[in-house]
């Protein structure tokens, strides 16, 4: 119902290839966010995204909505190893509930 | 500097002694939350609070109380931890509880109950 799938789980890349990850959803999101976990550390915003279709960029990072807003994706362009950690995509459940996809950890070889 | 606090950082207790996880928040936030995270279930909500003495069960909330008597206080109440409540667990707040904000995240609290 409620849930969001995050593919890949895991994903091993060499430095400099590119990286991406997906968010889906069953039902359509109202909008949805977009964390980042370094290893050891702490969830870090990364980005909102609200309207159907809608693209943003941040450096090397590039976070889409798509057009029935039922899924996002947020794509590396020319990894590094500063990109290392887990991505998670929420969404906002019910009654103020927030629902965390499972997360995609990425690792990068030097 | 605006940021989440958590304490302790670290835990180690025994089954059935009670503990508290104290989170504080600097930002006069409205919506704060706690979370726990465990290996394959990623962040798992287990109460959250949209403003002061208005706290709600997430998804998780089983062994769990809260408080919010103050706004910039959030603390996690376990009255008697069994061995299946170790994991790492977060705290976070935001502006308001809408889904519009961002989640600013304590650095976590790593709890083992023996």
């Amino acid at each position: 119902g409620q849930q969001v799938m995050q593919i890949p789980q895991y994903q091993h890349v060499q430095e400099g290839e590119d990286f991406t990850t997906y968010c889906n959803s069953s039902t359509t999101l109202s909008n949805i966010q977009w964390y980042k976990q370094r290893p050891g550390g702490h969830p870090v915003f990364l980005i909102q995204l609200v309207k159907s279709g809608e693209v943003k960029k941040q450096k090397r990072l590039t976070f889409q909505f798509g057009e029935a807003k039922k899924n996002s994706s947020l794509h590396i362009t020319a990894t590094q190893t500063t990109d290392v950690g887990t991505y998670f995509c929420i969404r906002a459940g019910n009654n103020r509930k927030l629902i965390w996809g499972l997360g995609t950890s990425l690792a990068v070889n030097p | 500097e605006a940021q989440v606090t958590q304490n302790p950082r670290y835990l180690i207790t025994v089954t059935g002694k009670k503990l508290t996880v104290t989170c504080s928040q600097n930002m006069n936030h409205e919506y704060m939350s706690w979370y726990r995270q465990d290996p394959g279930l990623g962040l798992r909500q287990i109460y959250y609070s949209m403003n002061v003495e208005v706290t709600d069960k997430g998804d998780v909330p089983e062994g769990y109380k809260v408080s919010r008597k103050e706004k910039r206080n959030f603390p996690l109440i376990l009255e008697s931890p069994s061995p299946n409540q170790t994991s790492l667990y977060f705290c976070a707040s935001s502006l308001r509880a809408s889904f519009n904000n961002e989640q600013f995240f304590g650095p976590g609290t790593r709890l083992t109950v023996l």
